[in-house]
């Protein structure tokens, strides 16, 4: 049992390049979330689903696009990376949502966009 | 907008008991407190959830008062190895999880 797993760990970008990042997770979970982690400003949404083929904006969507084509596997897309991309990505999943969640989370990703 | 507030750091030493304690600014009836914990390069991992009174578990104790505008974690003799960055969370209006910054504790030899 793998939990959450992400693909790649590190990337190192140039401004202009485009990239996908992807989240897998084998606990058949209905949501799934993608994070950001920049110093001193905690964890901020990006995108979120709540179900295959669903997909919604978190807090902070701009320059970035997701896919839920499967329930297991929740892609972050970068169409033309920015130095401001630069960060941590993590990817969680969740059994339900609401008042009650417990995100389980993967190791994350380190991006650099030069 | 609703939000979490919790101290940027603290530290300890060995053996004592850590309290951190956090606000939560226009909690919602329904929401659950939820509490995370980071080490370096790894992803946020669950500790404690309550909805109210107190929540005990192996690893900490949740203590959240009648009115829940407020929660503490408590982390019973620490040791060197809880040296890391703790969350605290609740779901805003939106479903979605709210989240603190981060206290960050350092246990001192």
């Amino acid at each position: 049992n793998a939990g959450v797993t992400q693909t790649p760990k590190f990337r190192v970008l140039k401004t202009g390049q485009s990239m996908t990042l992807l989240c897998a997770q084998d606990m058949n979970h209905e949501y799934m979330y993608w994070y950001r982690q920049d110093p001193g400003m905690g964890l901020r949404l990006i995108h979120y689903s709540v179900g295959e083929g669903t997909t919604a904006k978190g807090e902070v969507p701009d320059g970035y696009n997701v896919s839920r084509l499967k329930k297991q596997n929740f892609l972050l897309g970068l169409e033309s990376a920015a130095p401001s991309q630069t960060s941590v990505y993590f990817c969680a999943s969740s059994r339900t949502s609401g008042g009650t969640d417990t995100q389980y989370f993967g190791p994350g990703t380190r991006l650099t966009v030069l | 907008l609703a939000k979490t507030t919790q101290p940027i750091s603290m530290d300890s030493y060995e053996g004592q008991e850590v309290n951190i304690t956090c606000s939560h600014n226009n909690i919602a009836t329904n929401d659950y407190i939820t509490w995370y914990q980071q080490f370096p390069s790894q992803g946020p991992r669950f500790i404690i959830q309550g909805y109210k009174t107190k929540v005990t578990n192996e690893v900490a104790s949740l203590f959240i008062p009648a009115d829940r505008k407020s929660s503490t974690l408590s982390l019973p003799r620490v040791s060197l190895s809880d040296t890391a960055v703790y969350y605290c969370c609740n779901a805003g209006n939106n479903r979605k999880l709210i989240w603190g910054l981060g206290t960050s504790l350092a246990v001192n030899p």
